[in-house]
Formats: C-alpha cells, structure tokens, sequence
C-alpha cells in the first residue's frame, strides 16, 4: 500500500489553519495514522485510526477521512506546531507504510 | 516511565555486518510486538521490522527481506536487529518502537560507507 502526501511543504504563518492531505493507493478503511517530527527528536503520534486525537495532543490537531483520502488539520497554527508530519497506514498489519512527509515551515 | 534505548550503531564498510541493540524499561516488555523504523539522513521514515511479543512471528520490509534479523530476549528486556550485507542505503538512524508505535527510542545512527 503506498501513501502519498501533498503538498511535500509548506509555508504557513502563526494563527493559519494548515490542512496536509494523505492518499492511500487502495482502501484502508480508517487505519491511518499521523506522526509529528521534530527536528533531531524521534517522531511521536497525534492521530489514530484516521480521527481519534491522541492523549495529550491539542484540540487544534484534528484528523478525519476514510478510504482512500485523508486530512490532518491544524486549526490554529502555534510555533510548537512546526514540525514534519507523516501519515502512516496500518491496514496491511503487519506491514506498515509512511508517507513520504509533509514538512511545515515558518513563513 | 516507558524507555527505550538504542545502541550498536556506528560506521561500517558495505557488505559487513552490525547488531543493534534496544533495552526496554518501565513496562512489560514480553507483552508487546516490537518494530525497528529508520530515517535517512533528510529523509522520511522506513519501517523496518516487527517481532511478536513472544518472538514466534517475524515480518520484514522489502528492502532488507533476507538481510536483516530481528530478535528479542523476553528475560534481558532486549530487542535485537542483525543487519547482515549492508548497503551504502542502509546508512540511517535506526529507531526501536514498541508495538501501537506509541513509544519511540531516541534512535542510533548506522552509516554504511568505505
């Protein structure tokens, strides 16, 4: 299962809603989940199953989709938000897939 | 609190071989699957391998399938990755990731290179 993400990067400024889209190349269901990285730092998950926000994780992270298409939306854009984010399929468990990321960058 | 350490990484000549090394602490390591995961330099992440908790299933990605063996000592609270034929694209940070990809280490650095 191969998953692509766009845009590859992003421009956005403090208070911007910021959306990164993630297509999987058959149905996953909701087996998609979304990581952020940042630099130097090991990744670390802030949505599971396509829409569930991880414990932890603020409000203005949010997840949805199903099937083929999904989107991770940051509603309000905070300075600790920017980071590279990668989606990741879990529906051929247990083989596992990452996009390729999305990285967020200051503008 | 949950920690998972890595260790056995360095540089190494195309066609030799490294063990890495993962101690786990502050949970029960025997009941969880673990995964390797590695990161290119400037690229993006490539899962690697998973064992079950018990080590009675192994699953391998396409690029190191036949290369690479993962292991664990449920006793030592160890995971293992034994990287055989190396290649010059293996060079990466390798990062050990308990079961639900909910616990990451801090990762330790391979470099395949003559």
């Amino acid at each position: 299962i191969q998953l692509t993400q766009s845009p590859s990067s992003l421009s956005a400024s403090v208070g911007d809603r910021v959306t990164i889209t993630c297509q999987a190349s058959q149905d996953i269901s909701i087996n998609l989940n979304w990581y952020q990285q940042k630099q130097g730092k090991a990744p670390k998950v802030v949505i599971y199953d396509a829409a569930t926000l991880e414990t932890g994780v603020p409000s203005r992270f949010s997840g949805s989709g199903s099937g083929t298409d999904f989107t991770l939306t940051i509603s309000s854009l905070q300075p600790e938000d920017y980071a590279t984010y990668y989606c990741q399929q879990s529906y051929s468990t247990p083989l596992y897939t990452f996009g390729q990321g999305t990285k967020l960058e200051i503008k | 609190q949950v920690q998972l350490v890595e260790s056995g990484g360095g540089v190494v000549q195309p066609g030799r071989s490294l063990r890495l090394s993962c101690a786990a602490s502050g949970f029960i390591f025997s009941s969880y699957g673990m995964h390797w995961v590695r990161q290119a330099p400037g690229k993006g992440l490539e899962w690697v391998a998973i064992i079950w908790y018990d080590g009675g299933n192994k699953y391998y990605g396409d690029s190191v399938k036949g290369r690479f063996t993962i292991s664990r000592d449920n006793p030592k609270n160890t995971l293992y990755l034994q990287m055989n034929s190396l290649r010059v694209e293996d060079t990466a940070i390798y990062y050990c990731v308990r079961e639900d990809f909910d616990y990451w280490g801090q990762g330790t650095l391979v470099t395949v290179s003559s």
